[in-house]
């Protein structure tokens, strides 16, 4: 079994809907994150979490929030999505280890909204 | 201007042929490399890690940074099909937030 899962894996919604992202890991890693990818522009953090406690804007958190509801879980939302949030999304987890730079992706989530 | 700058590509070489990807980025207080390996409809995986400047090979991979130059290469030798991907390179500072800063990645296409 993967060790990052993220669901759903393919979404299409509508300008306006309400999307949560969802993603799930096994490694028992202190650390999350939430990228967006985008051709031409490369990874982009959103969000970041060291723990249940902590969550971080990242350098693009407009439009999006985020909630930790357990170690292993860190949650996406778009409170109303636009058509510029049409990207693919990739959470990843790390731990102190190795200074946090091995960051282990999930296979990510492509999100389109018309 | 980007942070981190990555020549898009495609790049397509021939099978065997010496492979260079690159970085160049601006803030001088980056010391920790990263070369992050994409394969198609997969999330990035950590192929090589370098402190400061220097070399580090592994296998066919070799990872060079050059901090005067703000200039980062990964060099791929006998490159192989199975090396068609998207390559990330991504760095931080010395202050471990976790936050790395990624480049726009180049996508290789190694043809037999």
């Amino acid at each position: 079994d993967a060790d990052v899962t993220q669901t759903p894996r393919n979404r299409i919604t509508k300008t306006g809907k309400r999307i949560m992202l969802e993603c799930s890991q096994t490694k028992g890693h202190d650390r999350m994150y939430w990228y967006r990818q985008d051709p031409g522009l490369g990874l982009r953090l959103i969000y970041y979490s060291f723990d249940v406690k902590d969550i971080n804007k990242g350098e693009i958190s407009d439009g999006y929030s985020v909630s930790r509801q357990a170690q292993a879980k860190f949650s996406l939302s778009l409170e109303s999505a636009i058509p510029n949030q049409t990207a693919l999304y990739f959470c990843a987890t790390s731990d102190l280890s190795g200074g946090g730079d091995t960051q282990y992706f999930g296979p990510g989530t492509r999100l389109t909204v018309l | 201007q980007k942070e981190v700058e990555q020549d898009p590509g495609p790049l397509s070489v021939p099978e065997g042929a010496i492979v260079s990807l690159n970085c160049t980025y601006s803030n001088s207080a980056f010391q920790y490399f990263m070369w992050y390996r994409q394969y198609s409809r997969k999330g990035p995986e950590l192929l090589m890690y370098t402190y400061s400047s220097g070399n580090k090979e592994d296998g066919r991979f070799t990872a060079q940074v050059d901090k005067s130059s703000k200039y980062i290469s990964l060099f791929i030798r006998d490159s192989q099909p199975s090396d068609s991907a998207t390559y990330l390179c991504a760095m931080r500072g010395s202050s471990n937030t976790g936050k790395l800063i990624f480049g726009q990645g180049t996508t290789l296409q190694v043809k037999p």
